[in-house]
């Protein structure tokens, strides 16, 4: 079957523009997760959802960072007045549960570059 | 201190060898633990999951966890140049959050 999908796959951006970032789960995934990967650099948790509920967000760098998730399904990853720091290769998993047996799956990825 | 740690390498291995990859983590409440392979510019792939002490054998790959060292290794034996990657250790916790905590990875290159 389909596995996660994203897009765009690559944005470039001016900084202070407001980029929004899409994830297509794995079908009848409940939950999904997103990670930041800079250069050189090992993933960084961001958010999961569980169904469309955010229960930890403690992990998004800053306010200008926000994510939603609808229908159980597409979540949108928000950033809004981008700087050059949040250049990096953002990540999308999924898994069938929130449990500590279930496989994430990852998606291709975003690379964005803010100029 | 890292929550995972691991040596960035590289780790060069002859083809044929064994080569073998080592990750600790700071957490006891961790309760999983992840392999996950990358190319360069790919997306993780998992590779091997381990959820209790001792060894765990997928075909050439054999994970190794020791929760009372805090300690999780990946072996790769008959290496092949195809293998050549980064390995990313992931630790799942589930306390107050869900989430896989990685570390930075360890840069394999297997030599032909």
């Amino acid at each position: 079957g389909a596995g996660v999908s994203q897009s765009p796959s690559n944005k470039v951006t001016e900084k202070g523009k407001d980029v929004e970032l899409r994830c297509d789960p794995i079908s009848g995934h409940t939950a999904l997760y997103w990670y930041r990967q800079s250069l050189g650099q090992g993933l960084e948790f961001l958010i999961y959802f569980q169904g469309n509920s955010a229960p930890d967000k403690s992990g998004l760098p800053s306010d200008r960072f926000s994510a939603e998730r609808t229908g159980g399904s597409v979540s949108t990853l928000t950033i809004q007045r981008t700087q050059q720091e949040d250049s990096a290769v953002y990540l999308c998993a999924s898994s069938e549960l929130v449990a500590f047996t279930d496989t994430q799956y990852f998606g291709p990825g975003t690379r964005l570059t803010v100029l | 201190q890292k929550e995972v740690e691991q040596n960035s390498g590289p780790l060069s291995v002859p083809e044929g060898a064994i080569a073998s990859l080592n990750c600790t983590y700071s957490d006891r409440v961790s309760q999983s633990f992840f392999w996950y392979r990358q190319y360069s510019g790919k997306s993780p792939e998992l590779i091997m999951s381990i959820y209790s002490n001792g060894d765990k054998e997928d075909g050439r790959f054999t994970a190794q966890l020791n929760k009372a060292s805090q300690y999780v290794s990946l072996l790769i034996r008959d290496s092949q140049p195809s293998d050549s990657a980064t390995y990313l250790c992931a630790v799942f916790r589930m306390d107050s959050s869900y989430k896989l905590i990685f570390g930075s990875g360890t840069r394999l290159l297997v030599r032909p």
